[in-house]
C-alpha cells in the first residue's frame, strides 16, 4: 500500500543546533502537510505544500516539497527548547480524502 | 469557538465492556476522522466521514463502529473492549475546499481520549 517513510525516528540536539527531518513517499503526492505534537498534546497543523519544488518558511522553520512530489523535508535552524515535540508529515495521494501519515520524528533539545 | 472537543478525556474499562467516545466540532467541517496513537506507531486511521450520514473504514477499523448522525458530531464505539484497544484516541475534522482544488485541507485535532482496557 501507499506509505510515507519518515527519518530519523528520534533526534537529540543541543540548543542552537540545526535539525532536519525527511519524508519519502512510495507514490506521487498531490500535497503534503506537516504537523507538530508537543509531549502530551495533540497534533497541530504547521503548513501545507502543494507545488513541485515549493519552499516555505515560518521563522526558523523551512519546509520543502521535492520536484517529483515524492519527498519533503522540515529544517529547523538554531533549535530552541520550545521546538521539542514530534514532527509528522502527512501526504495526500490524488483526490483521496485520507492522509498518509509518517511515523514522526521526535525531537529532544538539550538547553 | 471551542474547535474540536472530545469526551471523555480519560477512561478505564474492563475487557468486554462497551463505551462510546464523542467528538464534537463547531467549525462546520464536512470531514471528520478518528485516529488511534500508540507508541512508535504514529497516527492510524480507524474510520472517517466525509459528511453527515456517511462513514468509511480506515486502516484499522476492526473492533470499532462509528456514526455521524449530525454534521457536528462523530461517535466512536467499542462494542466489546479488548486490551489491544488501549490507546490514545484522537478525533480530527477538516473542511472541504471546492472550486478546482479538492485537496485534503488541514486537520484540526481534539485533545484526545486516553483509554485503558484492563
Amino acid at each position: 500500500g501507499q506509505q510515507v517513510m519518515q527519518i530519523p525516528q528520534y533526534q537529540h540536539v543541543q540548543e542552537g543546533e540545526d535539525f532536519t527531518t525527511y519524508c519519502n513517499s512510495s507514490t506521487t503526492l498531490s500535497n503534503i502537510q506537516w504537523y507538530k505534537q508537543r509531549p502530551g498534546g495533540h497534533p497541530v497543523f504547521l503548513i501545507q505544500l502543494v507545488k513541485s519544488g515549493e519552499v516555505k518558511k515560518q521563522k526558523r522553520l523551512t519546509f520543502q516539497f521535492g520536484e517529483a512530489k515524492k519527498n519533503s523535508s522540515l529544517h529547523i535552524t538554531a533549535t530552541q527548547t520550545t521546538d521539542v515535540g514530534t514532527y509528522f508529515c502527512a501526504g495526500q495521494a490524488g483526490n483521496n480524502r485520507k492522509l498518509i501519515w509518517g511515523l514522526g520524528t521526535s525531537l529532544a533539545v538539550n538547553p | 469557538n471551542a474547535g474540536v472537543t472530545q469526551t471523555p478525556k480519560f477512561r478505564v474499562l474492563k475487557t468486554g465492556q462497551s463505551m462510546t467516545l464523542l467528538c464534537a466540532q463547531d467549525m462546520n467541517h464536512e470531514y471528520m476522522y478518528w485516529y488511534r496513537q500508540d507508541p512508535g506507531m504514529g497516527l492510524r486511521l480507524i474510520h472517517y466521514s466525509v459528511g453527515e450520514g456517511t462513514t468509511a473504514k480506515g486502516e484499522v477499523p476492526d473492533g470499532y463502529n462509528v456514526s455521524r448522525l449530525k454534521k457536528q458530531n462523530f461517535l466512536l464505539g467499542l462494542e466489546s473492549a479488548a486490551p489491544s484497544q488501549t490507546s490514545v484516541y484522537f478525533c480530527a475534522s477538516s473542511y472541504l475546499r471546492t472550486g478546482g482544488f479538492e485537496g485534503t485541507q488541514p486537520q484540526h485535532f481534539g485533545d484526545g481520549t486516553r483509554l485503558s482496557i484492563l
